[in-house]
């Protein structure tokens, strides 16, 4: 299995604009979880999902971000409109089950919003 | 909602030297689990530990999981160069929330 792929690795966008960043977490997992990284705040959870369903997503900083999940083998996290605060790594990971089993990363995507 | 708090946020040691990192949770937590980032990459799993108490090794790794299951440590002996990045804890409480992270300790050796 090729692990967890994210899309696309770098985005720099124009404040005002959409964003959405792709996941595609590994087969037979079942759990999706997205996260931000920044130095300030560290790995924050967004949201995450069980079975393809949002399970929490408390995280999710405002209206302007959405997540979905279609399908099992794929998910996406879109900002619209981007602001220059949410400039970030953003992580998908996925896991076996959403408890007690550990999270596999994606490589990540560099969001810059100028 | 949960919070999983980590000190310290830095640590510089010498090469040799022995390095431990914290985690404290504001709940109660089902397990904990540990990760390391490497500059510029992206979290990889070190080790789960679930049961009260629980000790865990792995070569000059100690995981330790605390008997309230509300804490966590990391002890690494002899640090290499190879040990350099960003070690992070992170949780799972009783309810529905997810795997939490704290903000991760960077470790910095200097040669």
């Amino acid at each position: 299995d090729a692990g967890v792929i994210q899309s696309p690795r770098h985005e720099v966008t124009e404040m005002g604009q959409e964003v959405t960043l792709r996941c595609k977490p590994i087969s037979g997992h079942n759990s999706l979880f997205w996260y931000r990284q920044t130095m300030m705040r560290g790995l924050e959870l967004l949201i995450y999902f069980n079975n393809n369903v949002p399970i929490d997503d408390s995280g999710m900083p405002e209206d302007r971000f959405s997540a979905k999940m279609p399908n099992a083998s794929f998910s996406t996290l879109k900002i619209q409109p981007s602001e220059p605060r949410d400039s970030a790594v953003y992580f998908c990971a996925s896991s076996l089950t959403w408890r007690n089993t550990e999270a596999f990363f994606g490589q990540g995507t560099r969001l810059t919003v100028v | 909602g949960q919070q999983v708090m980590q000190i310290p946020q830095y640590q510089h040691v010498q090469e040799g030297e022995d390095f431990t990192t914290y985690c404290n949770s504001s709940t109660t937590l089902s397990n904990i689990q540990w990760y390391k980032q490497r500059p510029g990459g992206h979290p990889v799993f070190l080790i789960q530990l679930v049961k009260s108490g629980e000790v865990k090794k792995q070569k000059r790794l100690t995981f330790q999981f605390g008997e309230a299951k509300k804490n966590s440590s990391l002890h690494i002996t002899a640090t290499q160069t190879t040990d350099v990045g960003t070690y992070f804890c992170a949780g799972t409480g009783g309810g529905a929330d997810g795997l939490t992270f704290g903000k991760g300790t960077h470790l910095i050796i200097q040669p």
